[in-house]
C-alpha cells in the first residue's frame, strides 16, 4: 500500500522561499509521476509541477515557471517542492500526488491515468 | 494548455437524487480524463479514471463517460456521503489541468 507523508505546515514572510517533502512507502515510487497540486482557500485544486524519478523528467505549469523546483531523492524516496519570491496570493494547502504511467521512457511521458494516492497536505501561510 | 470546463458549479439535490456533471476540454484528450471528489478538508480522492474505469472500492452509483472533448460523471442515487466536491482533470498532456470543480449540495 503506497502512502504520501508529507512536512509539516509552514508560515513564511513575502519574498521567501518554502520547501515542502513528500515521502513515499511502498514500490513504483522511481517509476511514476509524483506531483504538485496546491488548493488556494475556497479554490479549485491548481496543477504545479511533476517529476519522474528514475527520468528526471521534470514538468511544470507555465504560471510557476521559474519560480517552482521540484527534486526526487531516489535513496530514500522523497520528493520536494520549492517555491520561491512567495506572495500572499501563495497562501494554500499544497498536496503532493502520485500517477502511475500509462508510458515514460528517457524523452518523454504519457501519464493518461489519475492521481490515486495523495499526501494529506501541507498549509502554507505566506504573511508579513 | 488544455482548458477544462466543468458544470454547473454546484448542484442542489437530495439524498437518492440522480446527479450528473459535465466536463469539456478545449481540445481532443481521446479518453485520458479522471474524476475526483474531495470533503471539506481533506485530499482529493479518485474516483474515475480513463473516463469511465472506476477506481476500486468506489462504490457502482459512480459512473463516467465521455471522449474526445465532452464527459460526464454520474451520481445514480446520491447518498449523505456524496455531499462533496468533484473536479475533473484531463491526463493527455502536459501541463496537467483540472475543471473548476463542482460543489454538490444538501437540497
Amino acid at each position: 500500500q503506497v502512502q504520501l507523508v508529507q512536512s509539516g505546515a509552514e508560515v513564511k514572510k513575502p519574498g521567501s522561499s518554502v520547501k515542502v517533502s513528500c515521502k513515499a512507502s511502498g514500490d513504483r515510487f522511481s517509476t511514476s509521476l509524483i506531483t504538485w497540486v496546491r488548493q488556494a482557500p475556497g479554490q479549485g485544486l491548481e496543477w504545479m509541477g511533476g517529476l519522474v524519478p528514475i527520468y528526471g523528467i521534470v514538468k511544470y505549469a507555465q504560471r510557476f515557471q521559474g519560480r517552482v523546483t521540484i527534486i526526487a531523492d531516489r535513496s530514500t524516496n522523497t520528493a520536494y517542492m520549492d517555491l520561491s519570491s512567495l506572495r500572499s496570493e501563495d497562501t494554500a494547502v499544497y498536496y503532493c500526488a502520485r500517477a502511475v504511467l500509462g508510458y515514460c521512457d528517457t524523452t518523454s511521458c504519457l501519464v493518461q491515468n489519475g492521481m490515486d494516492v495523495w499526501g494529506q497536505g501541507t498549509t502554507v501561510t505566506v504573511s508579513s | 494548455e488544455i482548458q477544462m470546463t466543468q458544470s454547473p458549479s454546484s448542484v442542489s439535490a437530495s439524498v437518492g437524487d440522480k446527479v450528473t456533471i459535465t466536463c469539456r476540454a478545449s481540445q481532443d484528450i481521446k479518453s485520458w480524463l479522471a474524476w475526483y471528489q474531495q470533503r471539506p478538508g481533506k485530499a482529493p480522492k479518485l474516483l474515475i479514471s480513463a473516463a469511465s474505469s472506476l477506481q476500486s472500492g468506489v462504490p457502482s452509483r459512480f459512473s463516467g463517460s465521455g471522449s474526445g472533448t465532452d464527459f460526464t460523471l454520474t451520481i445514480s442515487s446520491l447518498q449523505p456521503e456524496d455531499f462533496a466536491t468533484y473536479s475533473c482533470q484531463q491526463a493527455y498532456s502536459f501541463p496537467l489541468t483540472f475543471g473548476g470543480g463542482t460543489k454538490v449540495e444538501i437540497k
